[in-house]
């Protein structure tokens, strides 16, 4: 089946630092993967799409200043959230859409936990 | 934009009986897709079901099957023979069919508990 990983798992940053998660379609190529925010027992909230080669779309009110996108290669994209507050801490998550013709199908990957202190 | 609406924040159900979950969902387009996900204590989303909404069969698959009302734009999720591993939050999630926008949008989740 598809796989998605996420680098790191949980990452524990001062404030003021920046910090990046990866995002990588193991075993397909995505055109478009999918960055979210989830805080806890609350539902996904889409941050923003990425397609490959070109710049994130960001939803409304997404700082995108402050949540890099980049989608370098069809396998992996990644988010930095630069200068990091104590309110950004939450459980990232992202998907990955697969070329083909199953286009409705979006792989997650397992998710980071990001803590500032 | 589109909406998707989960009204019981919490179901229980007794092991080996059925249990339904509700979602409903506000959209313009005709042509769209509806999943349900599986999110267990891990935290991994897992694809439970998948609807296509120009299909009038309401998808099935295993123990897990959909009642698919388009004109109520309903779309409910029935767990048979529930077991304790499908112990979960469930969430109810929306995709357009057009192509460039494949963002899913997300209910706000049913706890789901089984009890032995």
């Amino acid at each position: 089946g598809a796989v998605v990983s996420q680098h790191p798992s949980w990452v524990i940053c001062k404030s003021g630092t920046s910090v990046k998660i990866e995002c990588r379609s193991l075993d397909f190529q995505a055109t478009t993967m999918f960055w979210y925010r989830q805080f806890p027992k609350q539902s996904l909230m889409l941050m923003a799409t990425s397609n490959e080669g070109s710049k994130a779309t960001y939803e409304q009110g997404v700082e995108k200043d402050k949540f890099l996108i980049n989608h370098a290669s069809l396998t992996l994209s990644t988010l930095t959230v630069t200068s990091a507050h104590p309110e950004d801490s939450s459980f990232y998550i992202c998907s990955a859409a697969p070329l083909g013709p199953a286009i409705y199908e979006q792989y997650f990957g397992p998710g980071t936990r990001l803590t500032v202190t | 934009a589109q909406t998707v609406t989960q009204s019981q924040p919490e179901m229980s159900v007794q092991e080996a009986e059925t249990v339904t979950l509700s979602c409903t969902y506000d959209t313009s387009e005709s042509d769209y897709y509806l999943f349900w996900y599986k999110q267990p204590p891990s935290r991994q989303m897992i694809l439970v079901i998948r609807q296509e909404a120009y299909k009038q069969q309401n998808a099935t698959e295993n123990r897990f099957s959909v009642n698919f009302q388009k004109a109520a734009k309903s779309f409910s999720l029935k767990i048979s023979d529930s077991q304790l591993g499908d112990a979960a939050m469930y969430f109810c999630a929306y995709r357009s069919a057009n192509f460039g926008n494949e963002k899913l949008t997300f209910g706000t989740g049913t706890r789901l508990t089984i009890i032995p």
